[in-house]
């Protein structure tokens, strides 16, 4: 079981340029999350889907749309990049077990929009 | 003020020490409380769940004070491999989404 799994681990992207990070899971869970870490400011949530077929907005979603077609990918797409868009994304998942909304983390895409 | 704020670090411990870190959150309503642990480049691991009545795995202690709104980590006898960030992460509400991570802190455990 690879668990949560995201492409491509690292990135240069040019300002402007449109980007789609892709991430898939195969636990089955319903909810998904999209965040960036930047040093100092900890994990910052950017869009997350309850379950397919919906989404919502986060602390940072500006920049930043996601789809949820099923279960198992959640594509995070950057319109145009600009450099503040420079940072770490992790997508994660959660199950719901009495109460506790436990996530799991990819390993994560290091961009750079230069 | 932020919602979850965290000890600040880096901590620098020697092999076989006992360190504690320390988180605060600000929302009285939250659920759910986590300690994960990240090492350097990688993701966020889940670590422990923290439960109200204080919970042990290994040489790792967590502790709940809903009163005072913190939570803690005890670890004990540390090893070079504790070396990482800890992150302290509260869940204030329905839904994975109203989960808050802290800054986190950094541990260093030398020989």
């Amino acid at each position: 079981i690879a668990g949560i799994t995201q492409a491509p681990t690292s990135q240069i992207l040019a300002a402007g340029r449109r980007m789609t990070l892709r991430c898939t899971q195969d636990m089955r869970h319903n909810a998904m999350y999209w965040y960036r870490q930047d040093l100092g400011l900890g994990l910052r949530l950017i869009h997350y889907s309850n379950t397919a077929g919906t989404t919502g907005k986060g602390e940072v979603p500006d920049g930043y749309s996601v789809s949820r077609a099923n279960t198992d990918d959640f594509p995070l797409t950057l319109a145009s990049a600009v450099p503040s868009q420079t940072s770490v994304y992790f997508c994660a998942s959660s199950d719901e077990a009495g109460g506790q909304y436990t996530q799991y983390f990819g390993p994560g895409t290091r961009l750079t929009v230069l | 003020r932020k919602e979850v704020e965290q000890d600040p670090g880096p901590f620098n411990v020697p092999e076989g020490a006992t360190v504690a870190f320390n988180c605060t959150y600000s929302n009285s309503a939250s659920q759910s409380f986590f300690w994960y642990r990240q090492d350097c480049r990688k993701e966020p691991k889940l670590l422990m769940s923290v439960y109200s009545s204080g919970n042990e795995d290994g040489r790792f202690t967590a502790q709940l004070n809903r009163a005072s709104q913190y939570i803690s980590l005890l670890i004990r006898d540390s090893k070079l491999s504790d070396s990482a960030t800890y992150l302290c992460v509260v869940n204030t509400g329905t839904g994975g989404f109203k989960t808050i991570f802290g800054a986190g802190t950094r541990l260093f455990v030398k020989a």
